[in-house]
């Protein structure tokens, strides 16, 4: 799987888009982009994955550079419950067993300020 | 649905101990995880399971075993407990639906070991 690059830390106001980078520059055209987000000592949540279109759902939209080189997540209205640590991940689909592994690294901890 | 649920929430080791973390999903996933979180650190997977009565071994897997008797449950054990393996332990479980794999994670069992 590629690897990826996320700043360690950012900060933003309650009510405001949070936009949350990240570089991927090794992407290979099988593998997809996923996030998960960890709210303090609790278990990693699942947000959204794309591949090479933007994506939305209700949690959050995805927009993925057109050289898949780099992600954006965007929370649209951060709420002070948006806190959390956000991870970056990217990795392929195999067929073979072991191809549902996630690979974290240490993620943007996000600071919903009031 | 109570998804992933993990047991004991905390625990506390001496040096030499065994214990046994349980987890049980009841979403009839196929694919389960274990994962360890150390401080400030990202998962790393320790063990998983492609279904009941196969399991393979992931980053981690040195003094861990694990067994895969159902497809509900995937009890972690620890044998001879060390200081190093003081950590956060959360199970996962997942299916294949389309392109994705999202992973649903429990709560996590915090294991101190002294």
């Amino acid at each position: 799987d590629a690897k990826t690059t996320q700043p360690p830390s950012m900060d933003c106001a309650e009510g405001r888009a949070a936009n949350l980078p990240c570089n991927h520059s090794t992407i290979s055209g099988n593998e997809y982009v996923y996030w998960y987000r960890q709210i303090h000592s609790q278990g990693p949540q699942y947000i959204i994955h794309g591949l090479k279109n933007n994506e939305t759902n209700e949690m959050a939209s995805l927009i993925i550079t057109e050289d898949r080189k780099s992600s954006t997540l965007i929370l649209p209205h951060a709420t002070l419950r948006d806190t959390a640590v956000y991870y970056c991940i990217v990795r392929g689909i195999y067929s073979g067993a072991g191809s549902y592994q996630l690979t974290f690294g240490k993620g943007t901890k996000l600071s919903v300020i009031p | 649905n109570a998804g992933v649920t993990q047991t004991p929430k905390f625990r506390i080791l001496k040096i030499g101990q065994s214990m046994t973390l349980q987890c049980t999903q009841d979403m009839n996933h196929n694919y389960m995880y274990w994962y360890r979180q150390d401080p400030g650190m990202g998962l790393k997977l320790i063990y998983y399971s492609v279904g009941a009565g196969i399991t393979d071994k992931g980053e981690v897997p040195n003094g861990y075993n694990v067994s895969r008797s159902t497809t509900e449950d995937f009890p972690l054990r620890l044998e001879l407990a060390a200081p190093s393996q003081t950590s956060v332990y959360f199970c996962a479980s997942s299916y294949k639906r389309d392109t994705s794999y999202e992973q649903y994670f429990g709560p996590g069992t915090r294991l101190t070991v002294t």
